[in-house]
């Protein structure tokens, strides 16, 4: 069985610019996360969605949003992106409660 | 919200010695995980444990979750167990995961 797949694994953005980051689930798991990763702050919880509803939300600005399609694929936007969002973001999807993890979307904002 | 805590927040071990690393947390929690952070950022599962004990080789796990903590035990460590330890915990609601800051490992060959 196929793994949490992310695209893309690497990103550069400028300030200003917005950005949006795709994850797919393990088949056949509905609930999605996001997680941001950075060396000050450690790995912060951003959303969970499942079957195309968000169930919980991290202390995020709202620059910070996300959706999930039917096929629970999830994807997350950042707008207006600054210095500070640079970041390894992680998706995990779960069934019964124990997460999966993808490899990352390591952003990098200049 | 719920606080973890993990301890000790740094380890270095000779290769060979056993380890155990400590998970406290808050307040009454629905899911508990064991991972492992490789070098290149992927979080590796090693034990999905809300309760009870857990053995997969060389790694073995408990969580007590009346007493509101876990443990992680490595035996018999090798430099590929190098890397950080993240406990997660889920709220009784189930949808907000917490993770704690880590304990950051490296084995000496």
């Amino acid at each position: 069985k196929a793994g949490v797949t992310q695209t893309p694994r690497y990103l550069i953005k400028t300030r200003g610019q917005q950005v949006t980051l795709s994850c797919s689930p393990i088949s056949g798991h509905r609930s999605v996360s996001w997680y941001q990763q950075t060396p000050g702050q450690g790995l912060q919880f951003l959303f969970e969605y499942f079957s195309e509803t968000q169930r919980n939300k991290g202390n995020f600005p709202g620059r910070f949003s996300g959706r999930q399609f039917s096929n629970s694929r999830s994807e997350m936007n950042v707008s207006t992106l600054e210095l500070g969002d640079s970041a390894l973001y992680l998706c995990a999807s779960s069934r019964n409660n124990e997460q999966f993890f993808g490899p990352g979307t390591r952003l990098t904002v200049l | 919200g719920i606080q973890v805590e993990q301890s000790p927040p740094d380890l270095i071990l000779q290769e060979g010695a056993n380890s155990t690393l400590r998970c406290n947390f808050s307040d009454s929690v629905n899911n508990l995980q064991w991972f492992h952070q490789n070098p290149w950022g992927q979080l590796i599962n090693l034990f999905y444990i809300p309760s009870g004990t857990k053995q997969n080789g060389r790694l073995s796990a408990t969580t007590v979750a009346t007493e509101r903590y876990s443990l992680l035990y490595i035996s018999s460590s090798q430099t590929t167990d190098s890397g950080v330890y993240f406990c997660a915990v889920s709220d009784t609601g189930g949808f907000k995961t917490i993770f704690g800051a880590g304990t950051r490992l490296f084995v000496k060959a």
